[in-house]
């Protein structure tokens, strides 16, 4: 099956740094790519869309300057968290769509971010 | 309104017996799609099987099954004879619109405990 990988699966980072987290599809090319955020216990909540070399689409309540998304090939997408906050600590999921006309995601291993 | 309504935080089953997992629904959308996650304690989303708002039968899949009921807007997902390993988090999710359609939305999920 398809196979979404993410990058790192966890990392712990200082107040006010950034982060970057890598998503890829392995094994075939992904027309959009897809960010979740998920707080303990909690279901998985939308930030953002994104489709090769376009803008990502931020949900309402996402800030676009904090969280960065870019889809820069077909097999790649990456979220960046820019100075992060103890607040932005949560995991964070990818994942990807093969193409408009399958109704499948395949989603990532998720990456646990901690900001001391 | 809630777009999935999981009103189960947690379940427990006996090994080897069957257990329903409830999920609703709310779409004005004629077509849809409706999901089911399992996620283990790792954190990976695991796609266990899907049905589409007009699929006239029940989608299966090995020992899951999806009692879809299209006028009561339910999507209640059946594990039979389930094991240990069943034990995890699952989420019903929704895509609304058509297949291509970006707009996807979790449940709050229902935790599930396998009793040996």
């Amino acid at each position: 099956g398809a196979v979404v990988s993410q990058h790192p699966s966890w990392v712990i980072c200082k107040s006010g740094t950034s982060v970057k987290i890598e998503c890829r599809s392995l094994d075939f090319q992904a027309t959009t790519m897809f960010w979740y955020r998920q707080f303990p216990k909690q279901s998985l909540m939308l930030m953002a869309t994104s489709n090769e070399g376009s803008k990502a689409t931020y949900e309402q309540g996402v800030e676009k300057d904090k969280f960065l998304i870019n889809h820069a090939s077909l097999t790649l997408s990456t979220l960046t968290v820019t100075s992060a906050h103890p607040e932005d600590s949560s995991f964070y999921i990818c994942s990807a769509r093969e193409s408009d006309i399958t109704y499948e995601q395949y989603f990532g291993p998720g990456t646990r971010l901690t900001v001391t | 309104a809630q777009k999935i309504t999981q009103t189960q935080p947690g379940m427990f089953v006996q090994e080897k017996e069957a257990v329903t997992l409830d999920c609703t629904y709310d779409t004005s959308d004629p077509s849809y799609g409706l999901f089911w996650y399992k996620q283990p304690s790792s954190g990976e989303m695991i796609f266990l099987i899907y049905q589409g708002s007009y699929d006239q039968q029940n989608a299966t899949e090995g020992r899951y099954s999806l009692n879809f009921q299209k006028a009561r807007k339910s999507a209640n997902l059946v594990i039979s004879a389930s094991q240990l390993g069943d034990s995890a988090m699952y989420f019903c999710a929704m895509r609304e619109g058509s297949v291509g359609g970006n707009q996807f939305y979790f449940g709050t999920g229902t935790s599930l405990t396998v009793i040996p």
